[in-house]
């Protein structure tokens, strides 16, 4: 069965400070790999997508940046973190396209 | 551009009783798939049931079913019998039939009262 690993599980940056979340699937290959971000009290903003290593596809200009080096590995990135970078951040798989996602359990990303 | 609305920010049920959560949404397609997801406390985000929009029949799962409405754009999710650990967060995610993203809207807090 496909599963998706997403870590760490919570992290408290400095502002100002580099920033890599990584998730990983097993079980599957050649996934469509999503990454979303939660703020408090809103719903999932999709951040980066993905449909093979190498490509990316960015919804929303920010601070932050995605890479796809291996098949089963997505990585969210940003050089210098923010106050407004703090959020709760989900890696999901597309199990079979138009069937919905499976969710990495997310990283609670607090900036400080 | 697609959208998708939950009007109720929270909702409070007492056990065993049936709750119904809110959902628009709007879009130019024909062809698309909707989704409810329920994040209970723990965060980890979990399918609870799916209906594709060429099927007039109500998708259903076990306690948990859909009135889905294509002509009004509305996919409420009914909540039979329910119990306390369907405390959580629920969200209604909407994928369009030539795109993979899921757009989600703001989600219901649904409380469970014993």
């Amino acid at each position: 069965s496909q599963t998706i690993h997403q870590w760490p599980a919570t992290l408290v940056q400095p502002v100002g400070s580099p920033l890599s979340l990584e998730c990983t699937v097993e079980g599957t290959s050649n996934p469509n790999l999503y990454w979303y971000r939660q703020a408090a009290g809103r719903g999932l903003q999709l951040l980066f997508y993905s449909v093979g290593i190498g490509q990316i596809s960015s919804e929303v200009p920010q601070n932050l940046s995605a890479s796809r080096p291996q098949d089963r590995q997505f990585i969210l990135s940003s050089k210098k973190l923010l106050l407004s970078d703090s959020g709760f951040y989900l890696c999901a798989l597309e199990r079979t396209i138009n069937y919905g996602y499976t969710f990495g359990s997310g990283t609670r990303l607090t900036v400080v | 551009a697609q959208t998708v609305t939950q009007s109720q920010p929270e909702m409070s049920v007492q056990e065993a009783e049936t709750v119904t959560l809110s959902c628009t949404y709007d879009t130019s397609e024909s062809d698309y798939y909707l989704f409810w997801y329920k994040q209970p406390p723990s965060r980890q985000m979990i399918l609870v049931i799916r209906q594709e929009a060429y099927k007039q029949q109500n998708a259903t799962e076990n306690r948990f079913s859909v009135n889905f409405q294509k002509a009004a754009k509305s996919f409420s999710l009914k909540i039979s019998d329910s119990q306390l650990g369907d405390a959580a967060m629920y969200f209604c995610a909407f994928n369009g039939g030539s795109q993979g993203n899921l757009i989600f809207g703001k989600g219901t807090k649904l409380s469970v009262k014993p």
